[in-house]
């Protein structure tokens, strides 16, 4: 059973920075191209940042560009997100998704976390 | 970007009849190996997006057959052929032939 497990979310002030992780299960995480997507209370989903198997490939979605690194430790199973200068507008559930593909130049994502809550607050 | 375009972005329905959700994109979706990737996604309320079709058409694994998706180029549809109760939420379509990645802004199926 594929298994994705956020954690690290928290409440912090704007021009913080929070670092999330996940950790996958039930499947063979250095085969797979993962992503970062997030949901604002009571809206709508937003893909974040996405990373080929091998992190050859990164990608960023202009809202967080210069401001987010996403990595990965393939021998660990986990994925990572680091969060700086945040603003109150990245406050959000952050969900770790799965694709089905190895590389980045398209995604075909399956399956999802339960999602972590990061808020940004002062 | 692509903008995904949902309609309706709510759908009252009754239990019992059928359901169908548009999804449009401003480009085609078709990549160069041939593939469109146009997938849906049913989020019930407190729970995560769970994926229902992926690349137009193809029913992921323990999805029931009342749910179906069919479309090309930049017009797709997702047909529920008979509301049940455990089928209302939000329903999303994203896709992922362009970057960045972009979702359509949700249908809430609900109790009319």
């Amino acid at each position: 059973e594929v298994k994705l497990v956020e954690s690290g979310g928290d409440l912090v002030q704007p021009g913080r920075s929070l670092r999330l992780s996940c950790i996958a299960s039930g499947f063979n995480f250095y085969e797979y191209a993962m992503h970062w997507v997030r949901q604002a209370p009571g809206k709508g989903l937003e893909w974040v940042s996405g990373l080929s198997w091998n992190s050859g490939t990164i990608a960023y979605a202009d809202s967080v560009k210069g401001r987010f690194t996403v990595s990965r430790d393939n021998a660990k199973n986990s994925l990572y997100l680091q969060m700086n200068s945040l603003r109150p507008e990245d406050t959000a559930f952050y969900y770790c998704v799965k694709d089905t593909l190895r590389l980045l130049s398209k995604a075909n994502i399956d399956y999802w976390g339960q999602g972590t809550l990061v808020t940004v607050s002062s | 970007d692509v903008v995904m375009t949902q309609s309706p972005l709510s759908l009252p329905v009754t239990l019992g009849q059928p359901a169908s959700i548009s999804c449009r994109s401003s480009q085609s979706l078709v990549y160069s190996d041939g593939n469109t990737y146009l997938s849906w996604f049913q989020q019930r309320p407190g729970q995560s997006p769970r994926r229902l079709i992926y690349k137009v058409s193809n029913r992921d694994s323990g999805v029931p057959d009342i749910f179906s998706g069919s479309g090309s180029g930049t017009d797709f549809t997702l047909k529920i052929s008979r509301v049940e109760a455990e089928d209302l939420g939000v329903y999303y379509c994203m896709q992922g032939t362009h970057w960045p990645f972009t979702f359509g802004q949700g249908t809430r199926l609900e109790i009319k």
